[in-house]
């Protein structure tokens, strides 16, 4: 069963605009990692958040967490009609490996 | 980081058919694990495959329709047994705790299977 739901479920914008994704969790967990998929390709790692952390960067990249709300939050800055994919979060809890994935979002970004 | 190659990349199979699909890393893992995404879906986790032992299964997937082996730390297959059309899925391997790591865990490319 899933671990959370992601909102929105699709989200259009235009190119050169931020994208903002949120994703919420039910339980405890040690880390939070989002992944891009290209119509449906293998899964590309793009951050890894731990549970001690608030905000993490990486290139167009910023990702928050709020343990106390049981959500994660992903902005993707200036887009590019390259972004255009499915962005998924995924929890670990304690110090298993194993993922437990969100629904997920579909992004478009329009040229 | 670890690069992970998946065989087949797609297949289209018959009902009632097996399916076997390995999924290659470059460099020792301690941990590989197989999920399945259903069209339009998410990811769901199917086992985790353990070397040298038998594989940890979820809630939901059996040994007999899912059978894995994972014979050393760089290599592993999953088998789609006795198939039907509700087996059509991607199915892809991930992998974590390589030298240098944090956690993160890393995909194949999938499988695409479609089952007629």
């Amino acid at each position: 069963s899933q671990q959370g739901e992601e909102d929105p479920q699709a989200l259009s914008i235009q190119e050169g605009e931020n994208a903002t994704m949120n994703c919420s969790y039910k339980t405890s967990i040690n880390n939070l990692q989002w992944y891009r998929q290209n119509s449906g390709r293998g899964l590309v790692h793009l951050i890894l958040i731990r549970s001690n952390e608030r905000e993490k960067h990486s290139g167009r990249l910023r990702v928050t967490l709020d343990t106390s709300k049981k959500s994660s939050s992903l902005l993707i800055t200036a887009s590019r009609a390259a972004d255009t994919a499915s962005y998924f979060c995924a929890t670990t809890m304690d110090s298993s490996y194993k993922l437990i994935f969100g629904s997920g979002t579909r992004l478009l970004v329009r040229p | 980081s670890a690069v992970i190659s998946q065989k087949p990349s797609r297949d289209i199979c018959q009902r009632g058919t097996s399916l076997t699909i390995q999924c290659q890393v470059d460099s020792q893992v301690t941990m590989m694990f197989w999920y399945r995404q259903q069209p339009g879906q998410s990811l769901t986790l199917i086992a985790t495959a353990n070397q040298g032992s038998e594989a940890t299964y979820e809630s939901g997937f059996v040994i007999d329709k899912f059978p894995i082996s994972r014979p050393n730390l760089t290599f592993s297959t999953l088998t789609v047994s006795n198939m039907s059309p509700e087996d059509s899925s991607i199915y892809l391997c991930s992998v974590g705790g390589w030298q240098g790591s944090n956690h993160e865990q890393f995909f194949g490319p999938g499988t695409r299977l479609t089952v007629l």
